[in-house]
């Protein structure tokens, strides 16, 4: 079975600091994992994703995450926040099937407040 | 259109009413798939379907939950007699094989139903 842990459901940093969002999965197959962003009253946005190629994986707006299967992690960044990343982030995971989808598993989201 | 489309965005509806949520996924992708949020927490999976074949249903919570998507295209989830904790935004999300065989799933803005 395949999980997600968001730790901590809300972050605050200050404008300009280090964002810094954690995420664990558990997987008994090689998992794909995916950050995504949603702003109020919007759907979800990717951020980016993990799918077995590069473990160092940039997205949009800056954001970027590592892969680190001996610690079974995903953890999101950015270095240097602005007001505008104020928004709700989940991180999520599944596999590879042979169709054309398989449904994400998501984590119960962290909320980044940015103050100035 | 471009994206994902859902309708209606709000949807109040009286306890024990029969609601019907829409989504018109991107042309298209093969896959489609039916989320449900409740408030503070991440999408849970509903349910899949695979052009017009519904492969997995798993995620619905009962029998007054009930998806279809006839020609392939758009698909309807209808909540029969609704209840309170029916309440959530419903997400829909429609994905295709990319050109190396991985999956990206877009997502739609969300109906939030608000059963009163």
């Amino acid at each position: 079975a395949q999980s997600v842990t968001q730790l901590g459901s809300h972050v605050s940093v200050s404008e300009g600091a280090l964002v810094l969002l954690r995420c664990n999965y558990s997987s008994s197959v090689p998992p794909y994992l995916f950050w995504y962003v949603q702003y109020p009253n919007q759907g979800l946005q990717l951020l980016l994703k993990y799918t077995s190629a590069a473990t160092l994986v940039k997205g949009i707006n800056g954001f970027e995450a590592e892969f680190k299967k001996s610690e079974t992690s995903f953890h999101l960044t950015k270095p240097s926040a602005h007001m505008s990343d104020a928004a709700e982030y989940f991180c999520a995971v599944t596999y590879m099937a042979n169709q054309a989808g398989t449904a994400l598993i998501f984590g119960k989201g962290t909320t980044l407040s940015v103050s100035s | 259109g471009a994206g994902v489309s859902q309708s209606p965005r709000y949807k109040v509806a009286k306890r024990g009413q029969d609601v019907a949520l829409r989504c018109d996924p991107i042309s298209g992708h093969v896959s489609l798939f039916w989320y449900q949020q409740a408030l503070g927490q991440g999408p849970e999976f509903l349910t899949y379907f695979q052009n017009e074949a519904q492969l997995d249903k798993s995620g619905l919570p009962s029998d007054r939950f009930f998806a279809e998507r006839p020609e392939g295209s758009v698909s309807t989830l209808k909540i029969q007699r609704t209840q309170q904790e029916d309440s959530a935004v419903y997400l829909c999300a429609s994905s295709n094989l990319d050109g190396e065989g991985r999956t990206e799933a877009f997502f739609g803005q969300g109906t939030r139903l608000t059963v009163v």
